[in-house]
């Protein structure tokens, strides 16, 4: 199986800031990967694909990258309503995997 | 608009057997591949099962492997989940989710609580 490894576990940031989300995969997972945003008592939402590829609807202010094994999540000018868990997930193979989750909140 | 809803939840004894369903509304349902994706309480997510569009095809993870069984009903447009021999550690919410083909889930539902105890 293929082992996600994401960090930090927990992230404080200020309203404007910059924050960034890593994801290592144990293998090549060729930019199979997606990232997720969950708030409190809420489903999960797709907010990148292909590692970079903006979802529909998602704000520009957040943005994928990477390749290989290491991915990561960017957040530009932090905003309150992004105070949620995020997740990364391997669909390059079976079984699927996801990153432990990052809980981001504001400091 | 596209809706996934979950039901079949509820609290079971351990050993016995618990069917979930997913009506599925909003998209032509035969076209794409579905899972089920569950989180236990204050946990992260743990892909299940996987199905292609035609049902031909299924993928679990090992640990519900030979338990679980998913399968489709295309003319309903309703995706289940047959658990049996539940264990207290397949205590979660699953949820429902649409497989989208770029990559990742794109649809989500609202989530159905299983609760696995005696």
């Amino acid at each position: 199986d293929i082992q996600m490894t994401q960090s930090p576990a927990s992230l404080s940031a200020s309203l404007g800031e910059t924050v960034t989300i890593e994801c290592r995969a144990s293998e090549d997972i060729y930019n199979g990967l997606a990232w997720y945003q969950q708030k409190p008592g809420k489903s999960p939402q797709l907010l990148i694909y292909n590692a970079n590829s903006l979802h529909t609807g998602v704000p520009s202010r957040f943005s994928g990258s990477g390749s290989g094994t290491q991915y990561s999540l960017k957040i530009n000018s932090l905003q309150s309503e992004d105070v949620a868990s995020y997740f990364c997930q391997q669909y390059y193979d079976y079984p699927y995997t996801f990153g432990a989750g990052t809980k981001l909140e504001l400091k | 608009e596209v809706q996934l809803v979950e039901s079949g939840g509820g609290l079971v004894q351990p050993g016995r057997s618990l069917k979930l369903s997913c009506a599925a509304s909003g998209f032509t349902f035969s076209n794409y591949y579905m899972a089920w994706v569950r989180q236990a309480p204050t946990k992260g997510l743990e892909w299940v099962a996987s199905i292609t569009n035609s049902g031909g095809s299924t993928y679990y993870r090992d640990s519900v492997k030979g338990r679980f069984t998913i399968s489709r009903d295309n003319a309903k447009s309703t995706l289940y989940l047959q658990m049996d021999s539940l264990r207290s550690e397949d205590t979660a919410t699953y949820y429902c989710t649409r497989d989208w083909p770029p990559g990742g889930f794109d649809y989500w539902g609202q989530g159905v609580m299983v609760t696995v105890s005696s």
